[in-house]
Order: C-alpha cells, then sequence, then structure tokens
C-alpha cells in the first residue's frame, strides 16, 4: 500500500526558533497534503493543508511547501511559541482508497 | 452540532464481547472516514462512506470489525469477539466530499481487559 515517511520524529526547539518537519509519500497521483496538530489526549486538528497546482502556501506563523517531483512536502513554523508543542502528523490523499494515509508524527517540545 | 459527535468517549469491555461505536459527522458532510489510533502512533484508515455508496472497507484489520452508515449520515462502527490488540482510540472524521478537508471527532478510547 502506498504509505509516507515523516521526519523527524521528536524535535525540540527553544521559543522563537523555527521548526521544520519533512515528509516524503509514495502517491504519485496525490493532490492533496494536510498537515493536522494533535495536543495529548485531544482530535487531531487541520493546521494547513496544500493542493499540489501550488507549491507554497502560508498562514501566518505556519506555511507549507510541496515539491512533487520529489514527492517531498514540507511544514515549517515560525517564531515558535509554548503553546506550538504537540504531535504533528502530515498527510496525503491515497487516490486509490480516497482517504488519508499519516506519517508517523512528529513529536515538536517549545522550551520557554 | 457544530462538530463531528463520537459515542461513548471511553468504553472499557472484557476480551470477547462485542462493541459498537457511533459517530455523528458535521451536518452536510457527504464523506465518513473511521481510522484508528494506537498509543503513541498515527491514523490508521478503517473504513470510508461516500454518501450512500457503498463503503470502501479495505483497511479493516479483520473480518470482526464492520460499519455501516444509515441514511447518509450517522455511522456506527461494531467490533465483534474483541481481542486486546483492538485496544485503541477510534476516530471519525467526516469531509464535505472527497478529497476535502477532514475534521476530527474526540474519539472513542477502546480498553479490551
Amino acid at each position: 500500500g502506498e504509505n509516507v515517511e515523516q521526519h523527524p520524529s521528536t524535535l525540540s526547539v527553544q521559543e522563537g526558533d523555527s521548526a521544520v518537519i519533512k515528509c516524503t509519500y509514495s502517491d504519485s497521483a496525490s493532490n492533496y497534503f494536510p498537515w493536522y496538530k494533535q495536543e495529548l489526549g485531544k482530535r487531531p486538528q487541520l493546521i494547513i493543508d496544500i493542493r499540489s497546482n501550488v507549491g507554497e502556501k502560508k498562514d501566518q506563523r505556519i506555511a507549507v511547501t510541496l515539491n512533487k517531483t520529489a514527492k517531498h512536502f514540507s511544514l515549517h513554523i515560525t517564531e515558535t511559541q509554548p503553546e506550538d508543542s504537540a504531535v504533528y502528523f502530515c498527510a496525503f490523499m491515497d487516490t486509490g482508497r480516497r482517504a488519508l494515509t499519516f506519517g508517523s508524527g512528529t513529536r515538536l517540545q517549545v522550551q520557554p | 452540532g457544530a462538530g463531528v459527535s463520537q459515542s461513548p468517549s471511553n468504553k472499557v469491555t472484557e476480551k470477547g464481547k462485542d462493541v459498537e461505536l457511533r459517530c455523528d459527522p458535521i451536518s452536510g458532510h457527504t464523506a465518513l472516514y473511521w481510522y484508528r489510533q494506537s498509543l503513541g502512533q498515527g491514523l490508521e484508515f478503517l473504513i470510508y462512506f461516500q454518501g450512500n455508496s457503498a463503503p470502501d472497507k479495505s483497511g479493516l484489520p479483520s473480518d470482526r470489525f464492520s460499519a455501516e452508515r444509515t441514511g447518509g449520515s450517522v455511522s456506527t462502527l461494531t467490533i465483534q469477539r474483541t481481542q486486546q490488540e483492538d485496544s485503541a482510540v477510534y476516530l471519525c472524521a467526516s469531509s464535505l466530499d472527497a478529497n476535502q478537508p477532514q475534521h476530527f471527532g474526540d474519539g472513542t478510547r477502546l480498553s479490551i481487559l
């Protein structure tokens, strides 16, 4: 089946620094790539998504970049704050199943 | 309600019992998904419904798992003869249509003793 590799598995940064999480996917036909943030014991929340017709999308301190040729996409968080601490999951739309395939998650810790 | 609603929020049951989990999607959303999240892991796709069409069951881990969606709205996920490895959080998501942003419920935390 289709899969996605997500790195790093854990990331610790100082408040105010940037954080970058990278994913590599297998389904070359996929055209939808969301990112979810999950705080402990809470539901996954969609924070940003990108479709394959653009290479970059920004929303305040969060940005996502997509390289369809290399099948890579990345999440960039600037000026990190302690409330950004959570597990972040990348995902892509598996065109065969028409459901999301998720990465294994990155635990981000922002140190105050 | 405004979001995806799941019940119960927690379920503890003995090995071998059957369980039913319920999902009420966002009003107007035609696509509904079930995922499973084991402790500290990512989300694993289980099943997908689009409107009243036959579901995509390709992610169900065994024939003990089944799901239905009545009237294109509420869905129930049933696990028969539960095993300890079924312990996980079962998450439901809905979206306006396929390939649209999916919004998750709070999940049902299932514990099999």
